[in-house]
């Protein structure tokens, strides 16, 4: 079923380092993942997303790696600001399912 | 902006009480999710729409009820409110499935 956090991880990074969140996912038939960020008091925003069969995907200042083998996908932050200060979360589908499960969460907190 | 429009942004009530939180999903898109999000939580999802039909259901509670219209414009109903229902409910759309999830601003639900 859904996944739902009931405290928030936080990651404390320094503006200008780079920064690494992690996601973990259950399910092996997941087949596209999703990125997003949300602000206090908004919606969820689309950061970027990968397909199953690419390993790595590239944005403006944001990475997302995907390893199949250990059902675990990561977003990277390049140069942090302060700007990028937000909860992240995860989410998998699987094709056809019209399913998505949304990772617990982790709040980044950039550090001036 | 991410073009699903979510009426009321904030909506203060009483115990006991019934709300209709609205949604209106992208031009084009038949899916409809509903999501609650209370404080420091992640998103749990409600149920689901797709071109007027109850696709999926989540931890949606008996006292809750929404559904999805012709022109593809959803409600979710919120019933015999509890001081616990309050919490940011978020509505999401997207096109044919295993695509991102587009997310509206939310309502913000009191209930004292």
């Amino acid at each position: 079923g859904e996944s739902v956090g009931l405290h928030l991880p936080t990651l404390s990074v320094q503006e200008g380092d780079n920064s690494i969140i992690n996601c973990a996912y259950s399910n092996s038939a997941s087949d596209y993942f999703i990125w997003y960020k949300q602000e206090s008091g908004k919606g969820p925003q689309f950061i970027i997303d990968i397909r199953s069969n690419m390993d790595k995907r590239q944005g403006q200042r944001v990475t997302v790696l995907l390893n199949k083998t250990v059902k675990h996908l990561s977003l990277q932050i390049a140069a942090t600001q302060p700007g990028d200060s937000a909860v992240y979360f995860c989410a998998a589908t699987t094709s056809g399912t019209y399913k998505y499960i949304f990772g617990t969460g982790t709040r980044l907190k950039v550090l001036a | 902006d991410s073009g699903v429009t979510q009426t009321p942004k904030h909506l203060i009530t009483a115990t006991g009480q019934r709300v209709t939180l609205r949604c209106s999903p992208r031009s084009g898109d038949l899916s409809v999710y509903w999501y609650q999000q209370s404080l420091d939580q992640g998103l749990q999802f409600l149920i689901q729409y797709y071109n007027g039909e109850e696709r999926a259901k989540g931890n949606i509670l008996e006292r809750f009820s929404a559904q999805q219209f012709p022109d593809l414009h959803s409600e979710l109903n919120l019933s015999s409110l509890e001081l616990g229902d309050s919490a940011l409910y978020f509505c999401a759309s997207s096109g044919w499935g295993n695509e991102k999830l587009f997310f509206g601003s939310g309502t913000q639900l009191s209930v004292l």
